[in-house]
């Protein structure tokens, strides 16, 4: 079945302590997304990335970081999360960057509260 | 910068009723223009898009029509079920060069029998 997957589901933690969010598709996509969604805000995105090793910024990446190492997997890194990252996390993906009519398909989510 | 400005929410319709969710939008050249939803503890998955002026997308009832003149892509649907309870988001990809699309807030429904 195809489908983007991250895990966990629900985390929970506290001020400073590391923690990866991870996203995986298994449909050979290219393109990947990290969004985060906040009542009355919406999607904002964290980061994106084009294809294998090539990641960018979107509106809000301040306090995480990303990698693209193989094309199927997009972690989501906290170094030292912080309060106001508590929030309901989605991973999407494209199957070409290129085209601006591809859908994206959307993760579960993973909702993160940070203590 | 492109954004998109949707009608705010929330809001509730009774069963059978008529559905209208404002949608405009702000972006250079000639984006795609997207509605998705989101139903409860669900990922957003893509309802309908529309690539050029004029284009009516549609699915499960809905639709909604590129309109360039008005930079508007206004979600309808004739005749709402309780099954369509769920938040919207209307989103638009510029296409300018690179693939980002920009969401809208989202705009919470409720169907009541």
């Amino acid at each position: 079945e195809a489908q983007v997957t991250q895990n966990p589901r629900y985390l929970i933690t506290v001020t400073g302590k590391k923690l990866t969010v991870t996203c995986s598709q298994n449909m050979n996509h290219e393109y990947m997304s990290w969004y985060r969604q906040d009542p009355g805000l919406g999607l904002r995105q964290i980061y994106y990335s084009m294809n294998v090793e090539v990641t960018d910024k979107g509106d809000v990446p301040e306090g995480y970081k990303v990698s693209r190492k193989e094309k199927r997997n997009f972690p989501l890194i906290l170094e030292s999360p912080s309060p106001n990252q508590t929030s309901l996390y989605f991973c999407a993906s494209s199957l070409n960057s290129a085209h601006s009519n591809e859908k994206l398909f959307f993760g579960s989510g993973t909702q993160l509260s940070v203590l | 910068g492109d954004s998109v400005t949707q009608m705010e929410g929330p809001v509730t319709l009774s069963e059978e009723a008529f559905l209208t969710i404002n949608c405009t939008y702000t972006a250079t050249g000639y984006p795609s223009l997207f509605w998705y939803v989101q139903y409860p503890g669900e990922g957003l998955q893509l309802l309908l898009k529309a690539t050029k002026a004029d284009d009516k997308g549609s699915n499960k009832g809905f639709e909604a029509t590129y309109r360039k003149e008005t930079t508007s892509f206004h979600l309808e649907k004739g005749s709402v079920q309780v099954s369509d309870s769920a938040v919207y988001f209307c989103a638009l990809n510029s296409g300018a060069g690179s693939y980002q699309l920009t969401f809208g807030k989202g705009t919470k429904l409720s169907v009541i029998p």
